[in-house]
C-alpha cells in the first residue's frame, strides 16, 4: 500500500486481557520497528525486524510483550496479561532498507488498559 | 546509550514569527539526527534530516535545522510561522550500525508548537 497501516486504531482492553496489533508495512520494506509513545513522551523503540529475522528486541519492557513477522512482511505486536502501565500509542515504522534514509511510520494504534 | 533532550515542552507564536526549538543529544560517537513532525491526528512525519556533509539542513515547508556538533545540539529554525505549523515536533538521533544500535531512533519528548491566527 502506500502507506504503514496499523490496526485496529483504537483498542480498550481490560486489565489482564490479552491484545495483538498489527502493522502492514509498505510493500517492499525490509526493516521494520515497533515503538511505544505513552502520553506526553516520545516514540520509545520496542523491537525491530529485518524481513522475518527480529534482529533487536531490546527495547521489549517485559517478557509479556511479543512481536513476530513469519513472512518478512506483516507484522503482530502482542501483549499478554495487559497492565495499566501498558496504555500508550504502538507505533509501527518500516524502511526499505540498504542505504538506510529514515523510516515511515503508521498512524498507531492507541491501547487503553482498564 | 543515547538521550535526546528537547527544551521546550510547549511554544506559543503568533504567525509570522520566528521560530527555535532546541535540542541536544548525549552520545559521543557520529550520529544521524531527525526532526519529525505530527500534525493532530496525523502519523509523524519526517521533516528533515542529517546524516553528514554542510550542517546546515534545510526540509519542508521551510524548516531548517543546524546541526553543531560541538554542543551536540540540532535546533530547529523557521523564519516565519503559520497556523498550519501547529503540532507537535520531535528530534530524534540515530547511531549508525557500527555501534551497534541497529537502526533505532532515540527521540525526544516533543514540543507541542501552536500557533495562534
Amino acid at each position: 500500500g502506500a502507506g504503514v497501516s496499523q490496526s485496529p486504531r483504537y483498542k480498550v482492553a481490560k486489565r489482564g486481557q490479552d491484545v495483538a496489533l498489527r502493522c502492514d508495512p509498505i510493500s517492499g520494506h525490509v526493516s521494520l520497528f515497533w515503538y511505544q509513545q505513552a502520553l506526553g513522551q516520545g516514540p520509545e523503540f520496542l523491537t525491530y525486524f529485518q524481513n522475518e529475522a527480529q534482529l533487536d528486541k531490546s527495547g521489549l519492557p517485559s517478557d509479556r510483550f511479543f512481536a513476530e513477522r513469519p513472512e518478512g512482511s506483516v507484522s503482530t505486536l502482542k501483549i499478554q496479561r495487559t497492565q495499566q502501565e501498558d496504555s500508550a500509542v504502538y507505533l509501527c515504522a518500516s524502511s526499505l532498507g540498504g542505504n538506510w534514509d529514515g523510516y515511515t511510520f503508521g498512524s498507531g494504534t492507541r491501547l487503553t488498559v482498564v | 546509550a543515547q538521550s535526546v533532550s528537547q527544551h521546550n515542552h510547549h511554544v506559543i507564536l503568533s504567525e509570522a514569527a520566528s521560530l527555535e526549538l532546541g535540542c541536544n543529544y548525549s552520545y559521543g560517537g557520529t550520529v544521524n539526527l531527525f526532526w519529525y513532525v505530527q500534525y493532530p491526528g496525523q502519523h509523524l512525519q519526517l521533516l528533515l534530516k542529517y546524516f553528514s556533509g554542510d550542517p546546515l539542513v534545510k526540509g519542508i515547508k521551510g524548516f531548517e535545522a543546524e546541526f553543531i556538533k560541538s554542543k551536540f545540539s540540532f535546533n530547529l529554525r523557521k523564519p516565519s510561522v503559520q497556523w498550519s505549523d501547529t503540532a507537535e515536533y520531535f528530534c530524534a538521533v540515530n547511531a549508525p550500525i557500527s555501534s551497534g544500535s541497529a537502526r533505532q531512533l532515540t527521540f525526544g519528548s516533543g514540543t507541542q508548537l501552536t500557533v495562534l491566527p
